[in-house]
């Protein structure tokens, strides 16, 4: 079973705090993401990264910065964090498409909720 | 740039009453399109997916989905709800070319009466 995990269900942090959210998952997968899930805006991505120590801008990176030092762990950070954070952040992962497939499928975690009071 | 609509924020149908999820897409070549389920404190779990082929494409507790593109649609069926399929239902097209990465909808609240 492909399993997915975030350090935290609840996170409650104060503006300007610096906040880590970390994912690890135990299938060995190249991809990791990060997203941030809103009401009626559905899942955003905040920011991929395909291999250890690469990453590349999703849709809303403003705020954000991340790190993958080890392939099973991807980590993201808030550098000062601010109201308009609040929200629930999940955490994917997959296989690189290899060749032959045309999509892997992306395996979430449970979903970090913080609130940044 | 692809996007994803879900017209309805919320639905509520009576367990055993049938269910349609409506799903519209914006993309220029043929989408890989995707159907999740989020149940209450669960991440997303995938219940469908269609990359070509039959438009008619079953999935995993009794769900299934129909690919128009005439309609640009993907809309999710299930003939009877049951109580557990109370949760949130996304919509998602896969990025072509873009290392796996996929964009969603804004997602259907669906509330089960008994």
């Amino acid at each position: 079973d492909v399993k997915v995990t975030q350090s935290s269900r609840y996170l409650v942090k104060r503006t300007g705090e610096k906040v880590f959210l970390e994912c690890v998952q135990d299938m060995d997968h190249e991809n990791m993401f990060w997203y941030r899930q809103d009401p009626g805006l559905g899942l955003r991505l905040i920011y991929f990264s395909y291999d250890v120590k690469m990453k590349e801008k999703g849709d809303i990176p403003e705020g954000y910065s991340v790190s993958r030092e080890k392939k099973e762990r991807f980590s993201l950070i808030l550098e000062s964090a601010s109201t308009n954070q609040t929200s629930m952040y999940l955490c994917a992962s997959s296989f690189a498409r290899a060749s032959g497939r045309v999509y892997n499928e992306q395996f979430f975690g449970p979903g970090t909720r913080l609130t940044v009071l | 740039a692809q996007s994803v609509t879900q017209p309805d924020i919320h639905i509520t149908v009576s367990e055993g009453a049938s269910l349609e999820l409506r799903c519209n897409y914006s993309y220029g070549a043929t989408p890989y399109l995707f159907w999740y389920v989020q149940s209450p404190g669960q991440g997303l779990q995938l219940l469908l997916k269609y990359f070509s082929g039959d438009t008619l494409v079953q999935g995993i507790k009794g769900f299934e989905a129909e690919f128009k593109r005439s309609q640009s649609s993907f809309n999710l069926r299930k003939p009877s709800v049951h109580w557990s399929d109370a949760a949130e239902y996304f919509c998602a097209v896969a990025r072509r070319g873009a290392g796996n990465m996929l964009t969603f909808g804004g997602g259907t609240r669906l509330m089960v009466k008994p």
